[in-house]
């Protein structure tokens, strides 16, 4: 089944303990991007990926890392997470002639107490 | 700057035809999107229009007037279990895909 796998889905966390929320697609996706999603502002972009190595920041990238060392997985690092990340993420992927039509994942609700 | 504009509620009849406007503003724009999200659930994808005119997939049509910055999802034959949330968003030249706050569709039976 053609889909895109965020881990995990829910994640209690303290300030400052670094975290990663992994995304793996099985769809052989060049186009990679994390958002997250906070009641009334909808959904932000905070990086995305074009292909294997290749990165660029969204509009809301502060405090976020990621990586794209292989096609299939576009981890999400917070280094040192701040209460103002807690959200809703959501990794998203599509083929680079059609970023248009995400697929998403299921969403992980991140919570930084 | 970029932003896109949709308002935040519709409420419409069961039966009925909803519009859901939308209109952006963007630097180089390359197409618009529409997604739909249920409560608790991810955005799944409903359609995308680069040129201007209507696409139609099934209960479902997209409308997109570049010269006009704008577009609309029409959603026919509303069932209750079209209450969702509908985003639309724009694919920009730096290929970034920006999405509006959303609407939230409410269906009377």
């Amino acid at each position: 089944e053609a889909q895109v796998t965020q881990n995990p889905r829910y994640l209690i966390t303290v300030t400052g303990k670094k975290l990663t929320v992994t995304c793996s697609q099985n769809m052989n996706h060049e186009y990679m991007s994390w958002y997250r999603q906070d009641p009334g502002l909808g959904l932000r972009q905070i990086y995305y990926s074009m292909n294997v190595e290749v990165t660029d920041k969204g509009d809301v990238p502060e405090g976020y890392k990621v990586s794209r060392k292989e096609k299939r997985n576009f981890p999400l690092i917070l280094e040192s997470p701040s209460p103002n990340q807690t959200s809703l993420y959501f990794c998203a992927s599509a083929g680079t002639g059609t970023p248009y039509g995400y697929t998403f994942g299921s969403g992980t609700r991140l919570t930084v107490v | 700057g970029q932003s896109l504009e949709q308002p935040s509620e519709v409420t419409a009849v069961e039966g009925a035809i909803v519009q859901i406007n939308c209109t952006y503003q963007t630097s180089g724009f390359y197409g618009l999107s529409w997604y739909q999200q249920h409560d608790g659930g991810a955005p799944t994808f409903l359609s995308y229009n680069a040129l201007d005119g209507l696409e139609e997939t099934g209960r479902f049509s997209s409308f997109l007037s570049r010269s006009d910055s704008y577009g609309y999802l029409l959603l026919q034959e509303l069932q209750m279990k079209d209450s969702a949330s509908y985003f639309c968003a724009v694919w920009n030249r730096d290929d970034k895909i920006i999405f509006g706050k959303g609407t939230r569709l409410h269906i009377l039976p």
